[in-house]
């Protein structure tokens, strides 16, 4: 079981460019999620979906898109790329709201 | 506001000895917190978890304390290893916050010295 996969690893945009981030999980869980991690704030949530079908914003949303594909898959969109948005990306999965998350190995974005 | 607040960026300590790491918090609604730790390059992994109707748990060489009229939890870990070093989160987690998503610390930096 590979866990929580995420593509790219690295990615580097130019101001006002678009991105797709993928996320897939193997674990069968419900629940997925997107945080981004900047330097001494911690994970903060952008979106999350508690089930197939669903998604909510999360913490920091603005700028972003999501699409729960189907129970697996979870992406996360820029559509018109900020250096604000120069981040690591995380993508987590947990059985149920309330269970621990899993969570990828990241995606370091770089916008310019 | 932050929600959960992890004061000390960063924390010393010799292997063999505890180190102890704290988290603060200022909703009351919170019923449940997490500790993950965090190689660099790597995600997250879940360390060990703590339900407000406890105040402690307990996980090998890793205790989780809760003292919930203070607002705090901490995360002992004894004894240290070099291996212990990572970036360490506090979350918590509570019904009010909308459906139990999980809001996280700012973390916390160990590192073990041999």
């Amino acid at each position: 079981n590979a866990g929580v996969t995420q593509t790219p690893k690295f990615q580097v945009l130019k101001t006002g460019q678009s991105m797709t981030l993928q996320c897939a999980q193997d674990m069968n869980h419900n629940s997925m999620y997107w945080y981004r991690q900047d330097p001494g704030m911690g994970l903060r949530l952008i979106y999350y979906s508690a089930s197939e079908g669903t998604t909510d914003k999360g913490e920091v949303p603005n700028g972003y898109n999501v699409s729960r594909l189907n129970k697996r898959e979870f992406s996360l969109r820029l559509e018109s790329a900020a250096p604000s948005q120069t981040s690591v990306y995380f993508c987590a999965a947990a059985w149920g709201h309330r269970d621990e998350q899993y969570f990828g190995p990241g995606t370091r974005l770089t916008v310019t | 506001d932050q929600q959960v607040k992890q004061n000390s960026p960063s924390l010393s300590v010799q292997e063999g000895r505890i180190s102890i790491l704290n988290c603060d918090y200022t909703n009351s609604m919170f019923d449940y917190f997490l500790w993950y730790k965090k190689y660099p390059a790597e995600g997250p992994t879940f360390l060990i978890s703590i339900s407000s109707i406890k105040d402690k748990n307990e996980d090998g060489r890793f205790t989780v304390f809760l003292n919930k009229s203070a607002k705090h939890l901490s995360l002992h870990i004894v004894p240290s290893q070099p291996g212990d070093s990572a970036v360490y989160f506090c979350a918590a987690s509570g019904l009010d916050n909308q459906g139990g998503k999980l809001i996280f610390g700012q973390g916390t930096e160990l590192s073990v010295k041999p």
